[in-house]
């Protein structure tokens, strides 16, 4: 069965450095996004992209985050300087079209000392 | 803005059913999901409405009522394996999720 995979599992990074959070949607997916989950809070969303571009964005995802398809199978979101509210898991999710559900990857738990 | 709202908790026993509601005010709808949340997990996609009413898919079902902004998730014959976080997430064009309910089946 198709699945979404997600590098690495898990990171640890100093607060203050880059990081990028790597993705493979299914591939014959349109739509792909960004959720983090702050534990024990809720699933948020961050952003979505669609057609080569974002096609919308939460007031989390500000000037720190961004994302990028460089190969037209991955997809990855970079955090450019990282503080230590961004630790979270941070899934990534991917869906044919935009009324069929999203299929989530196993996240990465980001951890920012 | 989204305001999606479920209980925190429930607890049933082995063989029972139980019913998780929720509660939406969304400046969007294009329908609502459910998933399914073990600890440390990603969410798995359980149920999908986006008509009023009942969608059964074996011992789940899930019902809307698109006026009263209204959706509940059902499970029957709970199982020991289904304790986890049940999560009511409403579609536009991306998914608002609701805090989360967890459920705890004890024997």
């Amino acid at each position: 069965e198709p699945e979404v995979t997600q590098t690495p599992s898990h990171q640890v990074t100093q607060m203050g450095q880059e990081v990028i959070l790597r993705c493979v949607p299914i591939s014959n997916h349109l739509y792909f996004y960004w959720y983090r989950q702050i534990l024990g809070q809720k699933v948020e969303f961050l952003v979505s992209f669609y057609n080569n571009e974002i096609s919308e964005k939460s007031e989390i995802f500000d000037d720190q985050f961004s994302v990028e398809r460089p190969d037209g199978s991955n997809f990855t979101l970079k955090i450019r300087s990282t503080k230590l509210e961004d630790s979270a898991m941070y899934f990534c999710a991917s869906r044919q079209g935009g009324s069929t559900e999203a299929f989530f990857g196993q996240g990465t738990r980001l951890t920012v000392v | 803005g989204q305001n999606i709202d479920q209980p925190t908790e429930m607890t049933a026993t082995e063989g029972a059913i139980v019913q998780i509601n929720c509660t939406y005010q969304t400046s969007g709808f294009n329908g609502l999901f459910w998933y399914q949340q073990h600890a440390g997990e990603a969410p798995t996609f359980l149920s999908y409405n986006v008509l009023d009413g009942l969608e059964e898919k074996g011992r789940f079902s899930s019902f809307l009522s698109r006026s009263k902004g209204y959706s509940y998730l059902l499970l029957k014959e709970l199982q020991m394996k289904d304790s986890a976080s049940y999560l009511c997430a409403v579609n536009d064009y991306k998914l608002s999720f609701g805090a989360g309910t967890t459920v705890t089946v004890r024997a």
